[in-house]
């Protein structure tokens, strides 16, 4: 079954520690990004990446970091610089049917407790 | 600047009963995208529908029917005789149609939350 997966579900993280959270596709797609969402909010774009080995800023990018190194893969390292990390975070990936038209695919999401 | 805001923040009905989500967006770009997504309590979004700005025809999916108006920028979803499996968060999304290399931003709305009871 071709899809994203994202792993842990739930993490807790002691204030102060990194943390990473895992993304992975199958789906063969070339964009990847990491959503934040907080309670009774949309979703906020954090990293995306095109390409491997290349990486974007999204609208609230401080605090976290990101890698892509293997197309499949997209992780997320939410840094103690993360002042307010306790939230849902969605992983995506996306497919361009041309001039424009997407389609984005989500995985299940990993929601972060900082104790 | 690209915006979308869904008005309503949470919408409770009976089931059976049809609803309506409300959708407006704001955009410069000509071409652009539209779209649904659905959240059920175990958070992945489940996509509905994508429709781009040069096709304003109403689409219906079984019970589920959008009705895009681009004189009012609003794209709007209603469920008719919703059931209780409906229950869940809906987002209205939109993205620039620019070509990017596969890269389109999605700006999401802040969501609807829908229950509908027994």
């Amino acid at each position: 079954d071709g899809g994203i997966t994202q792993s842990p579900k739930y993490l807790f993280r002691k204030e102060g520690q990194n943390v990473t959270l895992s993304c992975e596709q199958n789906l063969n797609h070339d964009a990847m990004y990491w959503y934040r969402q907080d309670p009774g909010q949309g979703l906020r774009l954090i990293y995306y990446s095109q390409i491997v080995n290349d990486f974007q800023k999204g609208d609230i990018a401080e605090g976290y970091s990101v890698s892509r190194e293997k197309k499949e893969s997209f992780p997320l390292t939410v840094t103690s610089a993360q002042k307010n990390p306790t939230a849902f975070y969605l992983c995506a990936s996306s497919i361009d049917y041309g001039t424009g038209d997407t389609e984005a695919f989500f995985g299940q999401g990993t929601r972060l407790t900082v104790v | 600047a690209q915006k979308v805001t869904q008005a309503q923040t949470e919408i409770s009905v009976v089931e059976k009963e049809d609803v309506t989500l409300d959708c407006v967006y704001e955009t410069r770009d000509t071409t652009y995208y539209l779209f649904w997504y659905k959240q059920p309590p175990s958070g992945e979004l489940v996509f509905l529908i994508r429709r781009n700005s040069f096709d304003e025809q109403n689409e219906i999916s079984g019970r589920y029917s959008w009705n895009f108006q681009k004189s009012t920028s609003s794209f709007n979803f209603t469920i008719t005789a919703s059931q209780v499996v409906d229950s869940a968060v809906y987002f209205c999304a939109l993205s620039e149609g620019e070509f990017s290399g596969g890269y389109n931003k999605l700006i999401f709305g802040a969501g609807t939350r829908l229950a509908v009871h027994p």
